[in-house]
Protein backbone atom coordinates (compact mmCIF):
# COMPACT_ATOMS: atom_id res chain seq x y z
CA UNK A 1 0.00 0.00 0.00
CA UNK A 2 1.12 3.49 -0.13
CA UNK A 3 1.26 5.80 2.25
CA UNK A 4 2.45 9.51 2.95
CA UNK A 5 3.34 10.53 6.54
CA UNK A 6 3.59 14.34 7.70
CA UNK A 7 4.11 13.95 11.25
CA UNK A 8 4.69 17.59 12.11
CA UNK A 9 1.27 18.73 12.44
CA UNK A 10 2.25 22.16 12.79
CA UNK A 11 5.79 23.42 13.21
CA UNK A 12 6.54 27.51 14.58
CA UNK A 13 9.92 29.46 13.99
CA UNK A 14 11.54 32.13 14.53
CA UNK A 15 12.23 34.26 10.97
CA UNK A 16 15.72 33.72 9.83
CA UNK A 17 15.88 30.22 11.51
CA UNK A 18 16.45 26.69 9.89
CA UNK A 19 13.79 24.87 9.37
CA UNK A 20 12.96 20.90 7.97
CA UNK A 21 9.89 19.78 6.74
CA UNK A 22 9.55 16.17 7.12
CA UNK A 23 8.06 13.38 4.25
CA UNK A 24 8.01 9.86 4.89
CA UNK A 25 6.66 7.65 2.41
CA UNK A 26 5.41 3.90 1.73
CA UNK A 27 5.48 2.55 -1.53
CA UNK A 28 6.73 -0.82 -3.52
CA UNK A 29 6.58 0.76 -6.74
CA UNK A 30 9.87 1.51 -8.45
CA UNK A 31 9.07 4.06 -10.18
CA UNK A 32 7.07 7.12 -8.60
CA UNK A 33 7.14 10.53 -7.48
CA UNK A 34 7.01 13.31 -5.04
CA UNK A 35 5.52 16.72 -4.76
CA UNK A 36 5.66 19.40 -2.41
CA UNK A 37 3.00 21.95 -2.63
CA UNK A 38 2.41 25.18 -0.55
CA UNK A 39 -0.87 26.53 0.66
CA UNK A 40 -0.84 29.87 2.19
CA UNK A 41 -3.46 31.53 4.03
CA UNK A 42 -5.02 32.82 1.27
CA UNK A 43 -5.62 29.60 0.76
CA UNK A 44 -4.39 28.65 -3.07
CA UNK A 45 -2.50 25.64 -3.86
CA UNK A 46 1.35 26.14 -4.98
CA UNK A 47 3.22 23.99 -6.95
CA UNK A 48 7.07 23.60 -5.71
CA UNK A 49 8.86 20.37 -6.85
CA UNK A 50 8.61 17.27 -8.22
CA UNK A 51 10.89 14.51 -8.18
CA UNK A 52 11.04 11.10 -9.88
CA UNK A 53 11.93 7.92 -8.44
CA UNK A 54 15.32 7.76 -10.46
CA UNK A 55 16.57 10.69 -10.08
CA UNK A 56 17.82 11.20 -5.85
CA UNK A 57 19.77 14.34 -6.70
CA UNK A 58 18.93 17.12 -3.99
CA UNK A 59 17.82 20.30 -5.37
CA UNK A 60 18.02 23.86 -4.63
CA UNK A 61 16.09 26.70 -5.03
CA UNK A 62 16.87 29.70 -3.19
CA UNK A 63 16.11 29.25 0.36
CA UNK A 64 14.23 26.10 -0.51
CA UNK A 65 16.10 22.97 -0.80
CA UNK A 66 14.96 19.32 -1.22
CA UNK A 67 16.45 15.81 0.20
CA UNK A 68 15.45 12.93 -1.55
CA UNK A 69 17.10 9.93 -0.10
CA UNK A 70 15.03 6.42 -1.14
CA UNK A 71 17.03 4.29 1.29
CA UNK A 72 15.02 5.75 4.33
CA UNK A 73 12.10 6.80 1.54
CA UNK A 74 12.58 10.62 2.82
CA UNK A 75 11.82 13.54 0.74
CA UNK A 76 12.05 16.59 3.07
CA UNK A 77 12.48 19.81 2.44
CA UNK A 78 14.36 22.55 3.93
CA UNK A 79 13.73 25.98 4.07
CA UNK A 80 16.63 28.66 5.01
CA UNK A 81 16.79 31.85 6.89
CA UNK A 82 12.51 31.64 7.17
CA UNK A 83 10.71 34.47 6.57
CA UNK A 84 7.17 35.27 7.37
CA UNK A 85 5.83 34.63 3.89
CA UNK A 86 6.75 30.94 3.75
CA UNK A 87 3.91 31.13 6.75
CA UNK A 88 1.90 28.28 5.22
CA UNK A 89 0.39 24.88 5.16
CA UNK A 90 3.06 22.45 3.09
CA UNK A 91 1.62 19.07 1.74
CA UNK A 92 4.01 16.15 0.40
CA UNK A 93 2.23 14.17 -2.07
CA UNK A 94 3.50 10.79 -4.02
CA UNK A 95 2.05 9.30 -6.97
CA UNK A 96 2.31 6.13 -8.23
CA UNK A 97 1.79 5.49 -11.77
CA UNK A 98 2.34 1.89 -12.75
CA UNK A 99 -0.58 -0.82 -12.19
CA UNK A 100 -3.33 0.89 -9.93
CA UNK A 101 -2.47 4.93 -10.45
CA UNK A 102 -2.80 6.30 -7.17
CA UNK A 103 -1.91 9.52 -5.70
CA UNK A 104 -1.71 10.04 -2.32
CA UNK A 105 -1.35 13.59 -0.13
CA UNK A 106 0.40 14.06 3.59
CA UNK A 107 -1.97 15.34 6.04
CA UNK A 108 0.58 18.89 5.81
CA UNK A 109 2.72 20.44 8.16
CA UNK A 110 1.63 24.49 9.64
CA UNK A 111 4.62 26.53 9.47
CA UNK A 112 4.15 29.56 11.27
CA UNK A 113 7.13 31.92 11.15
CA UNK A 114 7.26 34.77 13.93
CA UNK A 115 8.41 37.89 13.37
CA UNK B 1 -2.88 35.47 -11.49
CA UNK B 2 -1.94 32.03 -11.53
CA UNK B 3 -3.67 31.53 -15.40
CA UNK B 4 -5.59 29.65 -14.33
CA UNK B 5 -9.32 30.37 -13.79
CA UNK B 6 -11.94 28.63 -12.00
CA UNK B 7 -15.27 29.32 -11.77
CA UNK B 8 -17.59 30.34 -9.43
CA UNK B 9 -15.47 31.03 -6.40
CA UNK B 10 -18.12 30.27 -4.19
CA UNK B 11 -21.46 27.96 -4.27
CA UNK B 12 -23.98 27.03 -1.93
CA UNK B 13 -26.51 24.60 -2.51
CA UNK B 14 -28.69 22.28 -0.94
CA UNK B 15 -28.40 18.50 -0.41
CA UNK B 16 -29.47 16.53 -3.46
CA UNK B 17 -28.83 19.08 -6.04
CA UNK B 18 -26.37 18.91 -9.12
CA UNK B 19 -23.44 21.78 -9.38
CA UNK B 20 -20.84 21.88 -12.14
CA UNK B 21 -17.83 23.78 -11.93
CA UNK B 22 -15.67 25.14 -14.54
CA UNK B 23 -11.58 25.31 -14.82
CA UNK B 24 -9.86 26.92 -17.78
CA UNK B 25 -6.19 25.66 -17.87
CA UNK B 26 -3.51 27.99 -18.36
CA UNK B 27 -2.91 29.11 -22.05
CA UNK B 28 -0.91 26.29 -23.82
CA UNK B 29 -1.68 23.83 -21.17
CA UNK B 30 -3.84 20.45 -22.21
CA UNK B 31 -3.70 18.72 -18.80
CA UNK B 32 -6.47 19.74 -16.41
CA UNK B 33 -6.49 18.04 -12.99
CA UNK B 34 -9.36 17.94 -10.00
CA UNK B 35 -8.85 18.12 -6.76
CA UNK B 36 -10.55 18.27 -3.53
CA UNK B 37 -9.76 19.55 -0.27
CA UNK B 38 -12.15 18.82 2.93
CA UNK B 39 -11.62 18.66 6.59
CA UNK B 40 -12.34 15.29 6.74
CA UNK B 41 -10.63 14.04 3.89
CA UNK B 42 -7.70 16.36 3.67
CA UNK B 43 -6.21 16.45 0.21
CA UNK B 44 -7.63 14.25 -2.69
CA UNK B 45 -6.85 14.08 -6.41
CA UNK B 46 -10.02 13.29 -8.07
CA UNK B 47 -9.20 13.06 -12.24
CA UNK B 48 -6.83 14.13 -14.66
CA UNK B 49 -7.84 14.89 -18.50
CA UNK B 50 -5.35 15.37 -21.09
CA UNK B 51 -6.17 17.13 -24.17
CA UNK B 52 -9.94 15.80 -24.10
CA UNK B 53 -9.52 12.51 -23.15
CA UNK B 54 -9.35 10.81 -19.45
CA UNK B 55 -5.54 10.08 -18.20
CA UNK B 56 -5.88 9.28 -14.60
CA UNK B 57 -8.46 8.44 -12.11
CA UNK B 58 -8.16 9.10 -8.37
CA UNK B 59 -10.76 9.01 -5.65
CA UNK B 60 -13.64 10.57 -7.63
CA UNK B 61 -17.05 9.50 -6.41
CA UNK B 62 -19.61 7.55 -8.66
CA UNK B 63 -21.99 10.68 -8.30
CA UNK B 64 -18.96 12.88 -9.88
CA UNK B 65 -17.70 12.90 -13.10
CA UNK B 66 -15.57 15.60 -15.63
CA UNK B 67 -15.14 16.23 -19.10
CA UNK B 68 -12.67 18.27 -20.58
CA UNK B 69 -14.17 20.19 -23.98
CA UNK B 70 -12.15 21.39 -27.27
CA UNK B 71 -11.17 24.29 -26.19
CA UNK B 72 -9.70 22.43 -23.36
CA UNK B 73 -11.48 24.40 -20.52
CA UNK B 74 -12.86 21.46 -18.16
CA UNK B 75 -16.20 20.87 -15.87
CA UNK B 76 -16.50 18.87 -12.90
CA UNK B 77 -20.27 17.85 -12.29
CA UNK B 78 -21.46 16.94 -8.88
CA UNK B 79 -24.62 15.12 -8.48
CA UNK B 80 -26.77 13.84 -5.54
CA UNK B 81 -24.67 16.69 -3.18
CA UNK B 82 -24.22 15.29 0.54
CA UNK B 83 -23.02 17.91 3.23
CA UNK B 84 -19.55 15.90 3.19
CA UNK B 85 -19.43 17.01 -0.53
CA UNK B 86 -18.68 20.55 1.19
CA UNK B 87 -14.96 21.39 0.56
CA UNK B 88 -12.78 23.36 -2.06
CA UNK B 89 -12.44 22.12 -5.33
CA UNK B 90 -9.02 22.96 -6.79
CA UNK B 91 -8.37 22.17 -10.42
CA UNK B 92 -4.46 22.88 -11.79
CA UNK B 93 -3.25 22.68 -15.33
CA UNK B 94 -0.05 21.58 -17.18
CA UNK B 95 1.29 21.42 -20.15
CA UNK B 96 2.09 17.73 -20.91
CA UNK B 97 -0.02 14.48 -19.92
CA UNK B 98 2.80 12.55 -17.58
CA UNK B 99 3.90 14.09 -14.36
CA UNK B 100 7.00 15.69 -15.32
CA UNK B 101 5.41 18.98 -15.46
CA UNK B 102 4.72 21.77 -13.70
CA UNK B 103 1.39 22.74 -12.04
CA UNK B 104 -0.67 25.66 -12.03
CA UNK B 105 -3.51 26.20 -9.49
CA UNK B 106 -6.67 27.92 -9.93
CA UNK B 107 -7.91 29.39 -6.69
CA UNK B 108 -10.53 27.18 -6.28
CA UNK B 109 -13.93 26.83 -5.97
CA UNK B 110 -15.65 26.51 -2.30
CA UNK B 111 -18.78 24.55 -2.56
CA UNK B 112 -20.98 24.64 0.51
CA UNK B 113 -23.60 22.07 0.42
CA UNK B 114 -26.56 23.11 3.28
Amino acid sequence: AQKVTQAQTEISVVEKEDVTLDCVYETRDTTYYLFWYKQPPSGELVFLIRRNSFDEQNEISGRYSWNFQKSTSSFNFTITASQVVDSAVYFCALIKTSGTYKYIFGTGTRLKVLA
Amino acid sequence: DSGVTQTPKHLITATGQRVTLRCSPRSGDLSVYWYQQSLDQGLQFLIQYYNGEERAKGNILERFSAQQFPDLHSELNLSSLELGDSALYFCASSEGQSFNYGYTFGSGTRLTVV
